[in-house]
């Protein structure tokens, strides 16, 4: 069965520091998520593509987060510098129709000491 | 601004008796509303969608509702199970319509079954 692909896992680093992370979605979903979750919340939404295009970024923090999906496929959010309330699980997702049931990776665990 | 309302407290319930979350929405009208579950250190999965003009919706044990003049979506589990346990989420779509539609999340329900 087909699924979202995300690394890592897990992700500790210190305040200050530069993290990446990837998501490779199921092959041939267009629409492409990156969702943060605090925990005891529900899932934040940072940023959605379509295709290589970023459609809706307006919770994404632009003075240090940062997202591309280069060729329409796979995608990388980045964070620089991170900060203690960065903390949080980061959830990416893919669709085929937008906004219609998500899939969603196993998340990466973001832990900002 | 758009708001979904779900209940913050855990639901506690016994192993056979039906489960139902609520999940209530104010200032717009959705086309459609989704529910999805969370297990521990997991991302949510997608469970049901249903549409404005449905009333109800059933997939084996689970069954939703969708009332559009209350603006609530109840989500019921008949025959409950331990492995039931989990968080429940429901998630509504905003926006201009097509590629800009962005689906937002209520702060989910945790569902504790117990045998």
């Amino acid at each position: 069965e087909a699924e979202v692909a995300q690394s890592p896992r897990y992700k500790i680093t210190e305040k200050s520091q530069a993290v990446a992370f990837w998501c490779d979605p199921i092959s041939g979903h267009a629409t492409l998520y990156w969702y943060r979750q605090i925990l005891g919340q529900g899932p934040e939404l940072l940023v959605q593509f379509q295709d290589e295009s970023v459609v809706d970024d307006s919770q994404l923090p632009k003075d240090r987060f940062s997202a591309e999906r280069l060729k329409g496929v796979d995608s990388t959010l980045k964070i620089q510098p991170a900060e203690l309330g960065d903390s949080a699980m980061y959830l990416c997702a893919s669709s085929l129709e937008t906004g219609l049931q998500l899939f969603f990776g196993s998340g990466t665990q973001l832990s900002v000491l | 601004s758009q708001k979904i309302e779900q209940n913050s407290e855990a639901l506690n319930i016994q192993e056979g008796k039906t489960a139902t979350l609520t999940c209530n929405y104010t200032n717009y009208s959705p086309a459609y509303l989704q529910w999805y579950r969370q297990d521990p250190g997991r991302g949510p999965v997608f469970l049901l969608l249903i549409r404005e003009n449905e009333k109800e919706k059933r997939k084996e044990r689970l069954k939703v509702t969708f009332d559009t003049t209350l603006k609530q979506s109840l989500f019921h589990i008949t025959a409950s199970q331990p492995a039931d346990s989990a968080t429940y989420l429901c998630a509504l779509p905003f926006g201009g319509g097509g590629a800009t539609n962005k689906l937002i999340f209520g702060t989910g329900t945790l569902l504790a079954v117990q045998p």
